[in-house]
């Protein structure tokens, strides 16, 4: 158990739709950063937030929005979902700013859109 | 653009057997690479990698990076069941502060 929560685990939804999707990161950790695990990209950095501020951006379409919060914890919010954003969502976090290679995953949420 | 190529893509042996997973990669701004093991969900840190030539070592696995040749390959040595896993490579773009990750080997043995 990395101490990464990520809610919910599964997610069935239509295409069109909008969904959000939390994370919370492990105690004392300010760094939060989504990515997008698909059959045929592998896994893809997303964006990455530092204390409430966006630090770096990746593969992010436009349709996804992410934010981080007070208490730290991290929202991504996908909208106007299509077939083709189906994948497994994982969030992790690190303590610092740069410490990209100090990363624990959370267990990531499936999400799956008909 | 950044890449990480990782072979092969799928690996299956015996028990016991020596397995040797090959990563390279083209990345501005190198600052380290990194092994992750993904078994049912999320990925879980193996090694970080920064100079070259220096092996590190965790029990029956090690790796090494070779920054000339801009590749690491990760060994797995007496091969167990619970060894059957997805192993991923990623690159560490300093100045992106993001990870760049290979496709990913699928590593199954068999008893």
């Amino acid at each position: 158990d990395s101490g990464v929560t990520q809610t919910p685990k599964h997610l069935i939804t239509a295409t069109g739709q909008r969904v959000t999707l939390r994370c919370s990161p492990r105690s004392g950790d300010l760094s939060v950063y989504w990515y997008q695990q698909s059959l045929d990209q592998g896994l893809q950095f997303l964006i990455q937030y530092y204390n409430g501020e966006e630090r770096a951006k990746g593969n992010i379409l436009e349709r996804f929005s992410a934010q981080q919060f007070p208490d730290l914890h991290s929202e991504l919010n996908l909208s106007s979902l299509e077939l083709g954003d189906s994948a497994l969502y994982f969030c992790a976090s690190s303590v610092g700013v740069a410490s990209t290679y100090e990363q624990y995953f959370g267990p990531g949420t499936r999400l799956t859109v008909t | 653009e950044d890449k990480v190529v990782q072979s092969p893509l799928s690996l299956v042996v015996h028990e016991g057997d020596t397995v040797t997973l090959n990563c390279s990669y083209e990345v501005t701004n190198f600052r380290s690479l990194l092994w992750y093991k993904q078994e049912k969900k999320a990925p879980t840190f193996l090694f970080m990698l920064t100079s070259s030539g220096i092996e590190k070592k965790s029990g029956r696995l090690s790796s090494i990076l070779d920054k000339k040749e801009l590749f690491s390959i990760l060994n797995i040595t007496a091969t167990q069941t619970g060894d059957s896993a997805v192993y991923l490579c990623a690159v560490d773009n300093q100045g992106a502060q993001k990870l760049v990750f290979g496709q990913g080997t699928r590593l199954t043995i068999n008893p």
